[in-house]
């Protein structure tokens, strides 16, 4: 169960879009329409910004939005502003839904 | 509104056990799975183990596979975590989150609880 590979930080200015990858194997990201992504600030629970590759909760701003090709997921913020600064985490399944793993984390940084 | 609520964290020395509770409100709680989920000082996330909404199957991840043991009482809305033979690298944040309704993702979490192994 190898963690998924982020890179550990990017930035971008307001108003800018940045993108955020997440690379796995055919046995996670590859396998499964399973990936999600989740926004954590310093000290808070995660929270749920997109699910199953690219869909968005009720809630969650159309700047943010996600994407697959083979074992890379991707996650686009648009339009960046000062609240975007947070680790952003990526997950998959590993089985079909049962078991799971998460990336390592990416720190945005918004200059 | 969806409400869950972590407690029982604190210290324990190494090899000793604690069981964490996860407290759920505002939704009905006996149809969906629940998962663990812990994160390190410092550190990312680590998917800990997960429990179908029913209790009739459980997950976990390889490093605490024999040694923790998650169950739920659905007539109490409660999620729990029995942890046993600690180690200091379960030093963590532990956070209950619901298993999503209808898709695949971790969409409600709690606040967590701190679990510190130090002798």
């Amino acid at each position: 169960q190898s963690a998924l590979t982020q890179p550990a930080s990017v930035s971008g200015s307001p108003g800018q879009s940045i993108t955020i990858s997440c690379t796995g194997t055919s046995s996670d990201v590859g396998g499964y329409n399973y990936v999600s992504w989740y926004q954590q600030y310093s000290g808070k629970a995660p929270k749920l910004m997109i699910h199953d590759v690219s869909n968005r909760p009720s809630g969650v701003s159309n700047r943010f939005s996600g994407s697959k090709s083979g074992n890379t997921a991707s996650l686009t913020i648009s339009g960046l502003q000062a609240e975007d600064e947070a680790d952003y985490y990526c997950s998959s399944s590993i089985s079909s839904g049962t078991n799971w793993v998460f990336g390592g984390g990416t720190k945005l940084t918004v200059l | 509104q969806v409400h869950l609520v972590e407690s029982g964290g604190g210290v324990v020395q190494p090899g000793g056990s604690l069981r964490l509770s996860c407290g759920a409100s505002g939704f009905t709680f006996n149809t969906y799975g629940m998962h663990w989920v812990r994160q390190a000082p410092g550190k990312g996330l680590e998917w800990v183990a997960l429990i179908r909404y029913d209790g009739s199957n459980e997950y976990y991840a390889d490093s605490v596979k024999g040694r923790f043991t998650i169950s739920r009482d659905n007539s109490k809305n409660t999620l729990y975590l029995q942890m046993n033979s600690l180690r200091g690298e379960d030093t963590a944040v532990y956070y209950c989150a619901r298993r999503g309704g209808g898709y695949h993702a971790f969409d409600y979490w709690g606040q967590g609880t701190l679990v510190t192994v130090s002798s």
